[in-house]
């Protein structure tokens, strides 16, 4: 089975635009989360989703922003671009069996350079 | 608040060594306890979990990890270290919240192993 599969994968953006990053998730997973990587840091929380709905935000500004399609996939956005915001983007997928423990499986992320 | 504290930021072990990666937590609750590897320029992977049950919790890759609640410690260990262990290891535990099953993972800042031939 295919795991998370993210594009793209690598992109440079200038400040000020915008970019959509995109996200396939495991069959049969309905819930997708996003995370921010920082180089020299753990990931940051940024979204949560599942069925559609969005369930939890992360200490992020209104410029990110996602959403699921139907068939579970996502997009995040970020609009007005900083030179902060250059960061690998991780996007996970995980079971809707509570009892696996919510486990979140990770993609390849997307590396964002803002110049 | 949820968090967990990698307090080695690198580990240097030689090859077929025994090697630790030190994890401690704090929570509220019963705790949901994770260890991930990071390779170069690519995503995380799952090692294993801690949910409940035996505190040895067996994963990938020969890993293993021991749960302590009285040191709310939950260190990543394998027997034998191989040069291709060589990677960036990262310890998170699960923040649930609601009635609606929202839940996210708090990382600690990584412990960057070497293994050395």
């Amino acid at each position: 089975d295919a795991g998370v599969t993210q594009s793209p994968t690598h992109l440079i953006k200038t400040r000020g635009q915008h970019v959509t990053l995109r996200c396939s998730p495991i069959s049969g997973h309905k819930s997708v989360s996003w995370y921010q990587q920082v180089l020299g840091q753990g990931p940051q929380f940024i979204f949560q989703y599942y069925e559609k709905e969005e369930r939890g935000r992360g200490n992020f500004p209104d410029r990110f922003s996602a959403r699921q399609f139907p068939n579970y996939s996502s997009e995040l956005n970020v609009n007005a671009l900083l030179l902060g915001d250059s960061a690998l983007y991780l996007c996970a997928s995980s079971s809707p069996d509570r009892g696996s423990g919510n486990t979140i499986y990770f993609g390849e992320g997307s590396w964002l350079t803002v110049v | 608040a949820q968090s967990v504290a990698q307090p080695e930021d690198q580990v240097n072990v030689a090859e077929g060594n025994p090697l630790t990666v030190k994890c401690t937590y704090s929570v509220s609750g019963n705790p949901y306890l994770f260890w991930y590897v990071q390779y170069p320029n690519r995503g995380l992977q799952f090692l294993l979990k801690y949910i409940t049950g035996d505190n040895l919790v067996k994963g990938s890759y020969g890993f293993e990890a021991e749960f302590n609640k009285s040191q709310t410690s939950f260190h990543l260990k394998k027997p034998s270290a191989l040069v291709s262990d060589s990677a960036l290891y990262f310890c998170a535990v699960r923040d649930m919240w609601g009635t609606s099953g929202t839940y996210k993972y708090i990382f600690g800042t990584g412990t960057r192993l070497k293994v050395l031939a």
